[in-house]
C-alpha cells in the first residue's frame, strides 16, 4: 500500500517558480503511475498532470504545459512537480495520487501573489 | 479535450432519500470513468471505478452505471455521512477531466 505526502507549497509572486515534492512510503510506488490534481480555491478539481511508472511518458493539460514539469526518482520513492511561471491562477491546493490504488496525499497549498 | 458535464452542481435532499448525479462525456470513453467523493479539508476518494464497480469499503449503497457518454451514480438511502461534493473523472484520454462537482446539501 502507497501512502503520499506533499511539501513545497508556500507564497510565491507572480512569474516566479516552486517545486512540490510527494513522498511516497510503500514498496510498489515504482510500479504505479502517478498524477498531480489541484484545487482551486472553492472550485473543482482539475487533474493537471502525470507520468509513466518509469518516467518515461508524461502528460499535461493544457493550462501547465510548458510551464510544469512532472517528474520522479524510483530510487526515492518520490515525485516532483516543477512549477515556473506561475500565475494567480495557478493558485490551489496541489495533490499528489496515485488512480490505481486511489491513494491520495493531504495536499499542499500554492499561493500566487504580490 | 473530453469535457464532462456532470449535473445537477448541487443537490439537497433527506436522510434515506435516493439521489442520483450524471456526468455526460462530450464524446465516448468506454467505461474509463470513476466517481469520487469529497468533504471538505480533505482529499477525494473514490467510490466507483470503471463505471460499476464498487472500492473496497464503499457501502453498497452507492452504485455506478452507464455506458458511452453518460454516467450515473446513485445513492440508494442517503446517510449523515454522504453529505458531500462528488466528482466524476475520465481516464479515457488525456488530459484526463473531472466534471464540475455536485454539492450534496442536507434539506
Amino acid at each position: 500500500e502507497v501512502q503520499l505526502v506533499e511539501s513545497g507549497g508556500g507564497l510565491v509572486q507572480p512569474g516566479g517558480s516552486l517545486r512540490l515534492s510527494c513522498a511516497a512510503s510503500g514498496v510498489s510506488f515504482s510500479t504505479y503511475w502517478m498524477t498531480w490534481v489541484r484545487q482551486a480555491p472553492g472550485k473543482g478539481l482539475e487533474w493537471v498532470a502525470n507520468i509513466t511508472p518509469d518516467g518515461s511518458q508524461k502528460q499535461y493539460v493544457d493550462s501547465v504545459r510548458g510551464r510544469f514539469t512532472v517528474s520522479r526518482d524510483n530510487a526515492k520513492n518520490s515525485l516532483d512537480l516543477q512549477m515556473n511561471s506561475l500565475r494567480a491562477e495557478d493558485t490551489a491546493v496541489y495533490y499528489c495520487m496515485t488512480r490505481a490504488a486511489d491513494v491520495w496525499g493531504k495536499g499542499t497549498t500554492v499561493t500566487v501573489s504580490s | 479535450d473530453i469535457q464532462m458535464t456532470q449535473s445537477p452542481s448541487s443537490l439537497s435532499a433527506s436522510v434515506g432519500d435516493r439521489v442520483t448525479i450524471t456526468c455526460r462525456a462530450s464524446q465516448g470513453i468506454r467505461n474509463d470513468l470513476g466517481w469520487y467523493q469529497q468533504k471538505p479539508g480533505k482529499a477525494p476518494k473514490r467510490l466507483i471505478y470503471d463505471v460499476s464497480n464498487l472500492q473496497s469499503g464503499v457501502p453498497s449503497r452507492f452504485s455506478g452505471s452507464g455506458s458511452g457518454t453518460e454516467f450515473t451514480l446513485t445513492i440508494s438511502s442517503l446517510q449523515p455521512e454522504d453529505f458531500a461534493t462528488y466528482y466524476c473523472l475520465q481516464h479515457n484520454s488525456y488530459p484526463n477531466t473531472f466534471g464540475q462537482g455536485t454539492k450534496l446539501e442536507i434539506k
